[in-house]
């Protein structure tokens, strides 16, 4: 079946610190690619998307690419802040089946100190 | 545009009890799903529910079940509590079946003693 992994923090950066999350995934098919964050004490929201290979998702100063041949959506971001601390999930759709499901990786939780 | 509403926020249950959360998609969505998060496992898929049919499943035991009605408010039920059912669990809705971005809510966290 599909699956999600992604790099397992947890990840303290200092501000202004360039930011890595790697992403790979597994699936049948062509799947769209997420990426998820939740800050403390809240749900999820939606930080970037990509629906198809060499697509490139961006919000907030972060950027993913979806890169078919190395199957990976990897997270980046040039300059963390503070408030960027929260934790990061990738995802990945599945459509099949008649319904919508995500299939998501543990999470990584990243730490951004002053 | 009121978000998904997600109740109880919290709650704690001994073994054996059932327990049922609600939610409340936002306005115009149809499609409400569940997600279980636990430190463990992650994030892992309950059930879709769409026009009051369960269009999937998880792999998750007959004691965790859901519904959805006219007004596409759902609930899910978790029967015969086990301790390893403490998790915070998210509903999502979205307002198509198989398109679109999930929007979710602060969840429900159940402790199980």
């Amino acid at each position: 079946g599909d699956s999600v992994t992604q790099m397992e923090g947890p990840v303290t950066l200092s501000e202004e610190a360039f930011l890595t999350i790697n992403c790979t995934y597994t699936a049948t098919g062509y799947p769209s690619l997420f990426w998820y964050v939740q800050y403390p004490g809240e749900g999820l929201q939606l930080l970037l998307k990509a629906t198809k290979a060499d697509d490139k998702g961006s919000n907030k100063g972060f950027e993913a690419t979806y890169r078919k041949e190395t199957t990976s959506f990897h997270l980046e971001k040039g300059s963390v802040q503070v408030s960027d601390s929260a934790v990061y999930f990738c995802a990945l759709s599945d459509s099949g089946a008649g319904s919508y499901q995500l299939t998501f990786g543990k999470g990584t939780k990243l730490s951004v100190i002053p | 545009k009121a978000g998904v509403t997600q109740t109880p926020r919290y709650l704690i249950k001994t073994r054996g009890q059932q327990v049922t959360l609600s939610c409340s998609p936002i306005s115009g969505h149809r499609s409400v799903s569940w997600y279980q998060q636990t430190p463990g496992q992650g994030l892992q898929f309950l059930f879709e529910y769409f026009s009051e049919t369960q269009r999937n499943k998880g792999n998750f035991p007959g004691r965790f079940s859901g519904r959805q009605f006219s007004n596409s408010r759902s609930e899910m039920n978790v029967s015969t509590l086990e301790l390893g059912d403490s998790a915070l669990y998210l509903c999502a809705s979205r307002p198509y079946q198989n398109t679109g971005e999930l929007f979710f809510g602060e969840g429900s966290r159940l402790t199980v003693l």
